[in-house]
């Protein structure tokens, strides 16, 4: 198991364009969590989901942001019209059981680029 | 609302000597804690979590750390640095039940020979 997969691993975005980052848990995880880092601060939460379900998207902007979990397949995080202030690194983290008793294990990141 | 700070945004130590980062946090509940390290362009890895019992807490790469509930405080300590130890250090609290981290804005280290 190579662990939490993340991809692509950079991405460069014009403004206007959608960027998607993808994201592939653990084996026999079935609860992810996105977190943005900006430049120059620690990790924000976006969302936590289980399979077909956001459980808690509280740290997602209104706006062009959303987040899916399907069935079968990574997790996606979608952002559309990308802005320059959407450049950041996107972790994305799995678990087990859903609580942070066993701790997350946390992916490589994406680092995505607007110009 | 819980929160996490990180006072050292920068911290240089000589190979061979010690270190001590800070981490103070803010929560209504009892929290649990956790140092993450990130390496240039790599992802978080865990090296100690605190959820309950003995405070003195030893994790991965001979670091360990130190809960201290009168001071809202949990450092990150080692006693000899290597030049492997250079990277960028984060705090996190959370709760049981609650599936959201909240970090603090790290602390860089640099290691000089």
């Amino acid at each position: 198991n190579a662990g939490v997969m993340q991809n692509p691993r950079h991405l460069v975005r014009r403004r206007g364009q959608e960027a998607r980052l993808r994201c592939s848990p653990m084996k026999g995880h079935s609860h992810v969590y996105w977190y943005r880092q900006l430049p120059e601060e620690g990790l924000k939460f976006m969302v936590y989901l289980q399979k077909e379900n956001i459980i808690d998207e509280s740290g997602m902007p209104k706006e062009r942001f959303s987040a899916e979990f399907p069935k079968e397949g990574p997790s996606i995080l979608r952002i559309q019209q990308v802005v320059r202030g959407d450049s950041a690194a996107y972790f994305c983290a799995s678990s087990a059981s859903g609580t942070e008793i066993y701790g997350y294990t946390f992916g490589s990141g994406t680092r995505l680029t607007v110009v | 609302a819980q929160s996490v700070t990180q006072p050292d945004i920068h911290i240089t130590v000589s190979e061979g000597a010690s270190l001590e980062l800070r981490c103070n946090y803010s929560y209504g509940a009892t929290p649990y804690l956790f140092w993450y390290v990130q390496s240039p362009g790599q992802g978080l890895q865990l090296l100690l979590k605190y959820f309950s019992g003995d405070t003195l807490v030893q994790g991965i790469k001979g670091f360990e750390a130190e809960f201290k509930r009168s001071q809202s405080s949990f450092n990150l300590r080692k006693p000899s640095v290597h030049w492997s130890d250079a990277a960028e250090y984060f705090c996190a609290v959370g709760s049981f039940g609650n599936e959201k981290l909240t970090f603090g804005t790290g602390t860089r280290l640099t290691i000089i020979p």
